[in-house]
């Protein structure tokens, strides 16, 4: 799996967008880029994905680059809630070995009133 | 509600006397794994399980055990805890067709003196 990297921290207003961004220079054309996050010692929860597109859901948007060597994930309007660990991960998306989620030092974002 | 529990939340306990951390889906999900989680080394997957009868090894599974004997359930097994086995440790679970969007449970925080 490709490997990441991250700022090991950021601060965002609450009410404002969030940026987070993520590098991985050595993404192969077979994996996806997938954002979680971790609420203070709570499990990780699944945000979004996406291969070369950009993505939305409920949560948060995923731009990826055209070159796919980087991406950004926004949360359009951060909220004190949205405060946590934000982990980028790369990996193929069938089942690589172990069904392994590889989990970096991710971005700790600090939203603030 | 879908979702993973985890007991006990937390445990203290002494070296060498064997404890259990149960771990329960009600999401039908195929893929179980364990993980643990240490201040400065991310999350670490132990053990996974693909479906009933089959397990392997994650990333460190030295002091551990495991079994698959239901569907929902992926028990951990500590047979003779030691002290480097305290830690925070995450049980998640996920369906086949998107094996990348695990659920994580809350979370089992324990402490081996």
């Amino acid at each position: 799996d490709a490997k990441t990297t991250q700022p090991p921290s950021m601060d965002c207003a609450e009410g404002r967008a969030a940026n987070l961004p993520c590098n991985h220079s050595t993404i192969s054309g077979n994996e996806y880029v997938y954002w979680y996050r971790q609420i203070h010692s709570q499990g990780p929860q699944y945000i979004i994905h996406g291969l070369k597109n950009n993505e939305t859901n409920e949560m948060a948007s995923l731009i990826i680059t055209e070159d796919r060597k980087s991406s950004t994930l926004i949360l359009p309007h951060a909220t004190l809630r949205d405060t946590a660990v934000y982990y980028c991960i790369v990996r193929r998306s069938d089942n690589n070995a172990g069904n392994m989620l590889t989990f970096g030092g991710g971005t700790r974002l600090m939203v603030k009133p | 509600e879908a979702q993973v529990t985890q007991n006990p939340r937390y445990l203290i306990t002494v070296t060498g006397k064997k404890l259990t951390v149960t771990c329960s889906q009600n999401m039908n999900h195929e893929y179980m794994s364990w993980y643990r989680q240490d201040p400065g080394l991310g999350l670490r997957q132990i053990y996974y399980s693909m479906n009933v009868e089959v397990t392997d090894k994650g990333d460190v599974p030295e002091g551990y055990k495991v079994s698959r004997k239901e569907k929902r359930n992926f028990p951990l097994i500590l047979e003779s805890p030691s002290p480097n086995q305290t830690s925070l440790y995450f049980c998640a679970s996920s369906s086949r067709g998107r094996s990348y969007e695990q659920y994580f449970g809350p979370g089992t925080r324990l402490t081996v003196t």
